[in-house]
């Protein structure tokens, strides 16, 4: 079954600190992944996807197809990361994109 | 371009009544889904739509809900004698086409609870 999982509801990190949240997934084909972020009071909005292999506000992730996992990462976390981040995962060209639960991202002071 | 729009933004229905959700896509996109978000869950596919063609509405439950893209007009999800269990967000996006390379654009949701 396709899946995608966020293991982390909550993840509270210090500015400045590295920031990696966890998504992995469960397909067996070729999948393309996303992460969608959203912040408060704002929509949801694409942040990231692995064919662009792009840094956005500098956060990346890597397709590791062997660990099956599409972790965001940013070395030195900001204030304004504090959003809601959603990894998700569409099936080769389908359209459908099937949705993690989501984690809650807390950067403090 | 505004963007997607739906509204409202928070909808509130008794038991029994029915519930009718509005989405605009973006300007130039023919393709609009249909999400919804229970609590503490990801989004979960319900609806395809093109222009006055459901493409695939695997997702949406066999009773009570449609869906509909008129030709003129907004999107349409429809909730027929809705239950409690009904209650969550539900988001449109649109896309100019099917491409995985071409990103889904989301609207901000309409937040229905069933009292």
């Amino acid at each position: 079954a396709q899946r995608v999982t966020q293991p982390e509801k909550l993840l509270s990190v210090f500015k400045g600190a590295p920031v990696e949240l966890k998504c992995n997934y469960s397909y067996s084909g070729s999948p393309e992944l996303f992460w969608y972020v959203q912040y408060s009071r704002q929509r949801l909005q694409l942040l990231l996807r692995h064919i662009s292999r792009e840094s956005i506000k500098g956060f990346t992730a890597d397709l590791n197809k062997g660990e099956t996992s599409f972790h965001l990462k940013k070395p030195f976390a900001q204030e304004e990361d504090s959003a809601m981040y959603y990894c998700a995962l569409t099936p080769g060209s389908n359209y459908q994109l099937i949705w993690g639960a989501g984690t809650k991202l807390i950067i403090k002071p | 371009n505004a963007g997607v729009m739906q509204n409202p933004r928070h909808l509130v229905r008794r038991r029994g009544q029915e519930a009718r959700l509005r989405c605009s896509p973006m300007k130039g996109h023919s393709h609009v889904y249909w999400y919804r978000q229970l609590p503490e869950e990801g989004l979960k596919f319900m609806v395809y739509l093109q222009k006055e063609n459901i493409i695939d509405e695997s997702g949406m439950p066999k009773e009570r809900f449609s869906a509909e893209f008129p030709k003129e007009g907004p999107s349409i999800l429809r909730i027929q004698q809705v239950v409690r269990g009904d209650s969550a967000a539900y988001f449109c996006a649109s896309s100019p086409s099917r491409q995985s390379n071409q990103p889904q654009h989301f609207g901000d949701g309409t937040r229905l609870s069933i009292l």
